[in-house]
């Protein structure tokens, strides 16, 4: 099955940019979707698609994503971004889901 | 209110079966692909099973040949039916809505506050 490879944490500073990569073969042929989960908590869709964010989720949240490679970033960080953050696609199979190992972000 | 409120969980032992429950309220479950994600304790998140509308289901290898997912349409209710537990089945098991744009575009939308699963002696 495949896999998707997130680094384990990030740090930023409170206002500032940071983006989460997010790495696999599964994403050469399907978009990554993004979840925040903050602790005790469901996970949140935050980005879908191309770049797609739901209604409630702050524009500060941007998707991107080239070739292998998806990115989720932050523009503008703030105290409540801090979560765990996990990308997810289908796998190379079409008919199976693959998480990412998770990021966690911690805003300085 | 659009929402999915699971139960069932509870502590069961190695070799027993649990069947957990997904009540949806606001749409129906019929008409959307639906999911099962699990999420061991301090670990990351797991994918388990999906249904689609046409009901044909997919599995995680992890847990092929000993969980079915499953709905009542006339609950409006997902079922995950658990058997052959193991020790590394313990987590919260979430339910999910599925969402499908294209056949490139998949993510879950909505999910539920989750319920937890121990398999211990």
């Amino acid at each position: 099955s495949s896999e998707l490879t997130q680094d384990p944490a990030v740090s930023v500073a409170l206002g500032q940019t940071v983006r989460i990569t997010c790495q696999g073969d599964s994403l050469r042929n399907y978009y990554a979707s993004w979840y925040q989960q903050k602790p005790g908590q469901a996970p949140v869709l935050v980005i879908y698609g191309e770049n797609n964010r739901p209604s409630g989720i702050p524009d500060r949240f941007s998707g991107s994503s080239s070739g292998s490679t998806a990115s989720l970033s932050i523009t503008g960080a703030q105290a409540e971004d801090e979560a765990d953050y996990y990308c997810n696609s289908r796998d190379s199979s079409g008919n199976q889901f693959v998480f990412g190992t998770g990021t966690k972000v911690t805003v300085l | 209110e659009v929402q999915l409120v699971e139960s069932g969980g509870g502590l069961i032992q190695p070799g027993g079966s649990l069947r957990l429950s997904c009540a949806a309220s606001g749409f129906t479950v019929s008409s959307n692909y639906m999911s099962w994600v699990r999420q061991a304790p301090g670990k990351g998140l797991e994918w388990v099973s999906v249904i689609y509308t046409d009901g044909r289901t997919y599995y995680a290898d992890s847990v092929k040949g000993r969980f079915t997912i499953s709905r009542d349409n006339s609950k409006n209710t997902l079922y995950l039916q658990m058997n052959s537990l193991r020790a590394e089945d313990t987590a919260v098991y979430y339910c999910a809505r599925d969402r499908v744009d294209t056949t490139m575009v998949w993510y879950f939308d909505l999910w539920g506050r989750g319920t937890l699963v121990t398999v211990s002696s």
